[in-house]
């Protein structure tokens, strides 16, 4: 059990586009999920903390009207990189919780700005 | 603020080594540690963590001790496999937080035949 996806696992666009990427909880509720990025041969950084049916809350310096992320159910959470650049280029990876329960991560998905 | 450092990488290990892999934290209160582990071309997955001082947590043959008094958390092995191979990421998890994970740097561990 406590399996998260995301979708897609990898995807190139051109700069200028929006991608959206989702993370979902396939075998249990998720109060909670957490977006994170990752440089290569870096840890993991918190972009945001999202609540389901509430606003997320981002860490500081990261931008809000650029990373979008919509939780608008139990299972399902999307995260919206508006009008991407190179510099954008980089893996996000989620998690999701259930209560105070462990967090179980997604296997990432790699975005490519070109 | 709460942050964590563990030791830089790559680790290179021959197979049945001993396994230690630094991890120190700051941090106010009283955090939950964990050890998370990332599988080459997979996410990462919890591999043991502990809630409070004194506590010891493992699996798969894999301990670390939650030291208070020394700020540490220290991952070790006594006989790592080739399939342990893999990026290891020390995170803690403070009091009031709502959950929200910090990550040290990562260490790569590769473990040969």
């Amino acid at each position: 059990g406590a399996v998260v996806s995301q979708h897609p696992s990898w995807v190139i666009c051109k700069s200028g586009t929006s991608v959206k990427i989702e993370c979902r909880s396939l075998d249990f509720q998720a109060t909670t999920m957490f977006w994170y990025r990752q440089f290569p041969k870096q840890s993991l950084m918190l972009m945001a903390t999202s609540n389901e049916g509430s606003k997320a809350t981002y860490e500081q310096g990261v931008e809000k009207d650029k990373f979008l992320i919509n939780h608008a159910s139990l299972t399902l959470s999307t995260l919206t990189v508006t009008s991407a650049h190179p510099e954008d280029s980089s893996f996000y990876i989620c998690s999701a919780r259930r209560g105070t329960d462990t967090q179980y991560f997604g296997p990432g998905t790699r975005l490519t700005v070109l | 603020g709460n942050s964590v450092t563990q030791m830089e990488g790559p680790v290179t290990l021959s197979e049945e080594a001993f396994l230690t892999i630094n991890c120190t934290y700051t941090a106010t209160g009283y955090p939950s540690l964990f050890w998370y582990v990332q599988y080459p071309g997979e996410g990462l997955q919890l591999l043991l963590k502990a809630t409070k001082a004194d506590d010891k947590g493992s699996n798969k043959g894999f301990e670390a001790t939650y030291r208070k008094e020394t700020t540490s958390f220290h991952l070790e092995k006594g006989s790592v496999q080739v399939s342990d191979s893999a990026v290891y990421f020390c995170a803690l998890s403070g009091d009031n937080q709502g959950g929200k994970l910090i990550f040290g740097q990562g260490t790569e561990l590769s473990v040969k035949p």
